[in-house]
């Protein structure tokens, strides 16, 4: 099974770095994704990491330490439209994309 | 390219009546999952599909839930007879599982079902 643990809220004023943790308990991995969800939405892409390291798009960065079961999703120059709930997920060994999901972190931009 | 569509976008139904929900998902996409998203809480598979076969649906209530997806492209779940605790956004999403990109889910906008 998966055990997936982020803070619940984050709150950060326009410009700023805000960064959001998520940890993991599973009985097997293969990489670990993160969503945005913008209230009323669907969630969105933003990143997938499978070996350790950091992943850098943009304004969004994503970190992955395997032996840890750690991860963090670094946000930069934060906008006010980045106010949202950010999701992390975890692919199963089976690799099926079969996601679980944290509970998410909402994350208020002020300004 | 279109995204996964999915209707209704609202649906109120009073508890014990029954309720259906459509899904289209991205051309090409032969993986299609239906997730259950409650309120404050991130969305949890219900059933994933592979084509026109079920890959998973050990989490799916199938003494009230049933999905289908006939002819592998369109599926619909439907919930009957529903309880107040289905009040949720259900998410349909696809996936080319790597085939294509780096096989992320791509979800539709959900059908949000508040059972009076």
């Amino acid at each position: 099974g998966q055990n997936i643990d982020q803070p619940t809220e984050m709150t950060a004023t326009e410009g700023a770095i805000v960064q959001i943790n998520c940890t993991y308990q599973t009985s097997g991995f293969n990489g670990l994704f993160w969503y945005q969800q913008h209230a009323g939405e669907a969630p969105t892409f933003l990143s997938y990491n499978v070996l350790d390291g950091l992943e850098e798009k943009g304004r969004f960065s994503s970190f992955l330490s395997r032996s840890k079961g750690y991860s963090y999703l670094l946000l930069k120059e934060l906008q006010m439209k980045d106010s949202a709930s950010y999701l992390c997920a975890v692919n199963p060994p089976t690799n099926d994309y079969k996601l679980s999901f944290g509970a998410g972190t909402t994350v208020t931009v002020r300004a | 390219e279109a995204g996964v569509a999915q209707s209704p976008r609202y649906k109120i139904i009073e508890k014990r009546q029954s309720v259906a929900f459509w899904c289209n998902p991205i051309s090409g996409h032969a993986t299609l999952y239906w997730y259950q998203q409650i309120l404050g809480q991130g969305p949890k598979l219900l059933i994933q599909f592979q084509n026109n076969g079920v890959v998973d649906d050990s989490q799916l209530p199938k003494d009230r839930f049933s999905a289908e997806r006939l002819k592998g492209v369109d599926s619909t779940l439907k919930i009957q007879p529903a309880k107040l605790e289905d009040s949720a956004v259900y998410l349909c999403a696809s996936s080319s599982l790597g085939l294509a990109g780096l096989g992320e889910l791509f979800f539709g906008e959900g059908s949000r079902l508040t059972v009076l």
